[in-house]
């Protein structure tokens, strides 16, 4: 069954820590993306990828980088973790063709930065 | 940047009733408009999108776009408990590189048994 996956489901650091956020889909999409969810803003994108060794800006990358190793594997770094960037945090991903902008999304993680 | 609003924030509509749910967007060229559903602890599911003028109907959801307004809506008939989640409208955007969605901040419907 396709499927976008992520880990860990819940992360604690403290400030000034490294995290990596990673994600999986077996959906066989071409496009991945990173977004974090917080009340009020709702979901905002943070960066997405259209393959391998791609990244495109989102509307909130600052403070996060990504990388897309693979076709399947898509992950967001935080480098220096700030307690602004506690939130729940979603991959997705998506196809092309009629129907590309349906986006498949993984159960999230939630980040806690203290 | 396309932006996206919803209304209202919040509804509670009794079971059987017809939940009517909102959302504008600023770019009339827009693509299609996506509305998913998220429950509690998961992820947002899609529910159903619509790209041309008029209206849609799977099942118990009906959409209405109206390009020249900027407005779609989106109406469950006949509610049920299970319905009860936030409902994201999404926006295609055409961004420079590639292709996202734009997510409004949503509306929590709760449906009373």
């Amino acid at each position: 069954e396709a499927a976008v996956t992520q880990s860990p489901r819940n992360k604690v650091t403290v400030t000034g820590g490294n995290v990596t956020l990673s994600c999986r889909q077996t959906n066989s999409h071409n496009y991945m993306y990173w977004y974090r969810q917080d009340t009020g803003h709702g979901l905002r994108l943070i960066h997405y990828s259209y393959g391998a060794g791609n990244l495109q800006i989102g509307d909130v990358p600052d403070g996060y980088k990504a990388t897309r190793t693979t076709q399947e594997d898509f992950f967001l770094l935080l480098e220096l973790a700030s307690p602004s960037q506690t939130s729940l945090y979603f991959c997705a991903s998506s196809g092309t063709g009629v129907n590309y902008a349906e986006q498949f999304f993984g159960p999230g993680t939630r980040l806690t930065v203290l | 940047q396309e932006k996206v609003q919803q209304s209202p924030e919040s509804l509670i509509v009794p079971e059987g009733a017809m939940s009517s749910l909102n959302c504008t967007f600023s770019n009339s060229a827009s693509q299609s408009i996506w509305w998913y559903q998220q429950h509690p602890g998961k992820g947002p599911e899609a529910l159903i999108s619509i790209f041309s003028n008029g209206n849609k109907k799977e099942g118990r959801l009906t959409v209405y776009l109206n390009r020249a307004s900027l407005h779609v809506s989106l109406h469950i008939r006949d509610s049920q408990p299970s319905d009860s989640a936030v409902y994201l409208c999404a926006v295609r955007w055409e961004g420079q590189g590639g292709r996202a969605l734009i997510f409004g901040t949503g509306t929590t419907v709760s449906v009373s048994p």
